[in-house]
């Protein structure tokens, strides 16, 4: 079946534009992830869904960032303002239910370039 | 606090030589442990996990026990191939922390034929 899908799979931005970072999760998986990879903090954590509601989003790194999930399928994170330190892979999971046993199973990632 | 302490990279080591990644971690509670690996230009996938206490995950000939006594959870292979050369990531996921992957900061290796 399909895996968990990411677009753009690259994204270059000037400085001070918005963007927005998609995320297509396995179907019927009900929980979902958004991960930040730079070379410099490594994989950080920003939010998680259960459904379409995100209890938990102080693991973004600020009020620029927002993410939402609708249908309790695909998600979309947005930064606003960019800055050069966005500049990261994002990567989304999802997962079958929300429980640590349950496996991520992560998309191939959107590089986001701030220039 | 929860955290995931792997050993620093790169590893670099000859075609059919024995692996040995280390990783430790802290956690409040009883955390499932995992092992991920990025292979060049592609994504994260799970190579294997254990979610109890003496579990062995195993996965492609590589294998990982849960330690609880020494909180931790090495990585090890018998005989490495160059398709082996990736970045590895050992996690952590435990209740408190809604379930995200708690990563180490990954440890590259090359294998060289």
């Amino acid at each position: 079946g399909a895996g968990v899908s990411q677009s753009p799979s690259n994204k270059v931005t000037e400085k001070g534009k918005d963007v927005e970072l998609r995320c297509d999760p396995i179907s019927g998986h009900t929980a979902l992830y958004w991960y930040r990879q730079s070379l410099g903090q490594g994989l950080e954590f920003l939010i998680y869904f259960q459904g379409n509601s995100a209890p938990d989003k102080s693991g973004l790194p600020s009020d620029r960032f927002s993410a939402e999930r609708t249908g309790g399928s695909v998600s979309t994170l947005t930064i606003q303002r960019t800055q050069q330190e966005d500049s990261a892979v994002y990567l989304c999971a999802s997962s079958l239910a929300l429980g640590q046993t349950y496996e991520q199973y992560f998309g191939p990632g959107t590089r986001l370039t701030v220039t | 606090g929860n955290s995931v302490t792997q050993m620093e990279g790169p590893v670099t080591l000859s075609e059919e030589a024995f692996l040995t990644i280390n990783c430790t971690y802290t956690a409040t509670g009883y955390p499932s442990l995992f092992w991920y690996v990025q292979y060049p230009g592609e994504g994260l996938q799970l190579l294997l996990k254990a979610t109890k206490a003496d579990d062995k995950g195993s996965n492609k000939g590589f294998e990982a026990t849960y330690r609880k006594e020494t909180t931790s959870f090495h990585l090890e292979k018998g005989s490495v191939q160059v398709s082996d050369s990736a970045v590895y990531f050992c996690a952590l996921s435990v209740l408190d922390s809604n379930y995200q992957l708690i990563w180490g900061a990954g440890t590259k290796l090359i294998i060289k034929p």
